[in-house]
């Protein structure tokens, strides 16, 4: 069965950074995207990037490029989120989740189970 | 970007009832590429619709998706109990993809 797999919580103080990992299983990791969702503390569902398992190309939302990496290691059909300048309003919950495009960023049928990013000094 | 505006912000229903949801886009969406997702607490968000009116594998067929260009709809036929959470609307049309601000669908 499909399953991603996401790494556990953590803290950080503001201007760090945080790596959040993903572990697929159940497909075929080349076929599909990753996208990275997140939602804060009280607020909607947040779009923040996609990157394809196929080749590794990305797209991310404007407001956070230049902090956001995204990456992905096709041996153990692991992906990862790396965001950097941490700030207060990063705090959040969140979310790799399957993409059914591998060439451009669609919608995701599978979903993480989320991964709780606190920044606080 | 094509900002989706997700009516209306809470809905009180009774089990059993009905529950019609709307997202209007401040741009035609692409080839009715919008998707409905339903997130409770604690737990991941759900695809239920995707293509504006395609069932997700495993949802039921009390929920249906409609609507093109700028409106679409989600529906929930025989509300349960189970239902209750917040419904996304989210296109994927034009880049960048974007989410509604939500709809909270809640027991009356």
């Amino acid at each position: 069965q499909v399953q991603l797999v996401q790494s556990g919580a953590e803290v950080k103080k503001p201007w760090a950074s945080v790596k959040v990992s993903c572990k697929t299983s159940g497909f075929t990791f080349l076929n599909y995207g990753i996208t990275w969702v997140r939602q804060a503390p009280g607020q909607g569902l947040e779009w923040m990037g996609w990157i394809s398992g196929y080749n590794g190309n990305t797209n991310f939302k404007p407001s956070l490029q230049g902090r956001l990496t995204m990456t992905t290691d096709t041996s153990t059909n692991t992906a990862y989120m790396e965001l950097r300048s941490l700030r207060s309003d990063d705090t959040a919950v969140y979310y790799c989740a399957r993409d059914t495009s591998d060439f451009w960023s669609g919608y995701q049928d599978y979903w993480g189970q989320g991964t709780l990013v606190t920044v606080s000094s | 970007e094509i900002v989706l505006t997700q009516f209306p912000g809470t809905l009180s229903l009774s089990p059993g009832g009905r529950a019609t949801l709307s997202c209007r886009a401040s741009q035609s969406v692409p080839s009715r590429n919008l998707a409905w997702y339903q997130h409770k607490t604690d737990q991941a968000p759900r695809l239920l619709i995707y293509g504006a009116s395609s069932r997700a594998t495993g949802i039921p067929d009390r929920f249906s998706g409609s609507g093109s260009g700028t409106d679409f709809t989600l529906t929930i036929s025989r509300l349960e109990a189970e239902d209750f959470a917040v419904y996304y609307c989210q296109q994927y049309g034009g880049s960048p993809v974007t989410f509604g601000q939500g709809t909270r669908l809640e027991i009356k």
